[in-house]
């Protein structure tokens, strides 16, 4: 079955320095990939998502690109603040009927 | 309004017990999911349900049961509670399968 795996398991950045989270998965038929932000005491929530139809994605700060041939997907965030200081998990999925398969997460620490 | 709801927010109760959590959604999705968190913030899934059927029933002790009155119902019951259960439980739903999850507030429960 498909196995996805998250690295780094913590990455500390100087605020305003970029932060890169990179996930690999195992199933090349996966083509949904989402990203969901933690903050502490909350819910996940979905920040930006990627279909393998397209390399990369951009939402202001933060993107997403897609490399299918490696079957890996990165996280990107420029201009760090200490509000983006949470646990970022990524997910993959061959789609609608087909379970959505989590990474481990990574605990991004913002230094002031 | 709220899009997925859990009921209680906290559950401290003692070893042995049984104990219900109860997730409501208003997003219309036909699938609805129970997570498992603990303290080193993995996302374990639990059981998903879809159309009010069990679709998806992880390695999961059967003193935890599921139950769907109905599509925008997913109720946790846990029978015998155990100092290991001791976790933040999370719901969640999507329109379909492998699609883009929106998570409940969690319930954070305690075993003393």
């Amino acid at each position: 079955g498909e196995n996805v795996e998250q690295h780094p398991s913590t990455l500390s950045v100087q605020e305003g320095d970029s932060a890169v989270i990179k996930c690999t998965y195992s199933d090349s038929a996966s083509n949904y990939f989402p990203w969901y932000k933690q903050e502490l005491g909350k819910r996940p929530q979905l920040i930006i998502d990627i279909r393998s139809n397209v390399g990369e994605k951009k939402d202001q700060r933060i993107a997403v690109t897609l490399n299918k041939t490696a079957k890996h997907f990165s996280l990107h965030i420029t201009e760090t603040q200490p509000e983006d200081s949470a646990v970022y998990f990524c997910a993959a999925s061959k789609g609608s009927n087909y379970q959505l398969i989590w990474g481990a997460g990574t605990k991004l620490i913002i230094k002031p | 309004d709220t899009a997925v709801s859990q009921t209680p927010k906290y559950l401290v109760t003692q070893m042995g017990n049984d104990k219900s959590i109860k997730c409501e959604q208003n997003l219309g999705h036909d699938t609805m999911y129970w997570y498992k968190q603990d303290s080193k913030k993995f996302l374990k899934i639990m059981f998903s349900y879809n159309n009010k059927e069990l679709i998806i029933n992880e390695t999961v002790p059967n003193r935890f049961s599921p139950k769907s009155p109905d599509k925008a119902h997913l109720n946790l019951h846990i029978n015998s509670l155990e100092l290991g259960d001791s976790a933040v439980y999370f719901c969640a739903s999507s329109p379909g399968l492998g699609e883009t999850q929106y998570f409940g507030p969690g319930t954070r429960l305690l075993v003393l």
